[in-house]
């Protein structure tokens, strides 16, 4: 099943403990991306990777880091996580940039107290 | 910045009515469009992609583009009560950055 996928899924943690969330594609997608959703302000896109070793900052990197080693993960990093990124994260897959259609991962809560 | 522009709702119709879902965006060189649907505490999923100006169908979907106007609307016909979500307008530039709106969110009535 062709599919993006996203661990954990639920997270709560604490302020500066750095944390990871992975993200995997199955598609053989060349684009990936970042997203983060909070209430009144949509989804805002934090980095995306157009291939591997390539990656570009988003409308809100800061805070944030990702690494694209390999074509179907795109990992996303918080190395000192504060309150202010308590958020839903999700993760997203397109053939080849953003022409097409994404691809949307189940979503990561995550709770940094 | 880019601006995506919806109203949030909430837009309530009547099973069988049509809804219309309206985008309106800032930013003249958008190159890709797109309408996604999104269950509450689902992740989103396309519903229809537009690039050129006019209308495009699928089933009971329509989506309309207007880049002179910087407008993109959903017209959704005999809206069933599974139709019921919030729905995301989004653009691409031609740096492959996504923009995405806040939403607005639908509720037909049966």
């Amino acid at each position: 099943e062709a599919q993006v996928t996203q661990n954990p899924r639920y997270l709560i943690t604490v302020t500066g403990k750095k944390l990871t969330v992975t993200c995997s594609q199955n598609m053989n997608h060349e684009y990936m991306s970042w997203y983060r959703q909070d209430p009144g302000l949509g989804l805002r896109q934090i980095y995306y990777s157009m291939n591997v070793e390539v990656t570009d900052k988003g409308d809100v990197p800061e805070g944030y880091k990702v690494s694209r080693k390999e074509k179907r993960n795109f990992p996303l990093i918080l190395e000192s996580p504060s309150p202010n990124q308590t958020s839903l994260y999700f993760c997203a897959s397109s053939f080849s940039g953003a022409v097409y259609e994404q691809f949307f991962g189940p979503g990561t809560r995550l709770t940094v107290l | 910045q880019k601006e995506v522009e919806q109203n949030s709702g909430p837009l309530s119709v009547p099973e069988g009515a049509i809804a219309s879902l309206n985008c309106t965006y800032s930013d003249r060189v958008s190159q890709s469009f797109f309408w996604y649907r999104q269950y509450s505490g689902k992740s989103p999923e396309l519903i229809m992609s537009i690039y050129s100006n006019g209308d495009k169908e699928d089933g009971r979907f329509t989506a309309q583009l207007n880049k002179a106007s910087q407008y993109v609307s959903l017209l959704i016909r005999d809206s069933q009560p599974s139709d019921s979500a919030t729905y995301l307008c989004a653009l691409s530039s031609t740096g492959n950055q996504f923009y995405f709106g806040t939403g607005t969110s639908l509720t037909v009535i049966p």
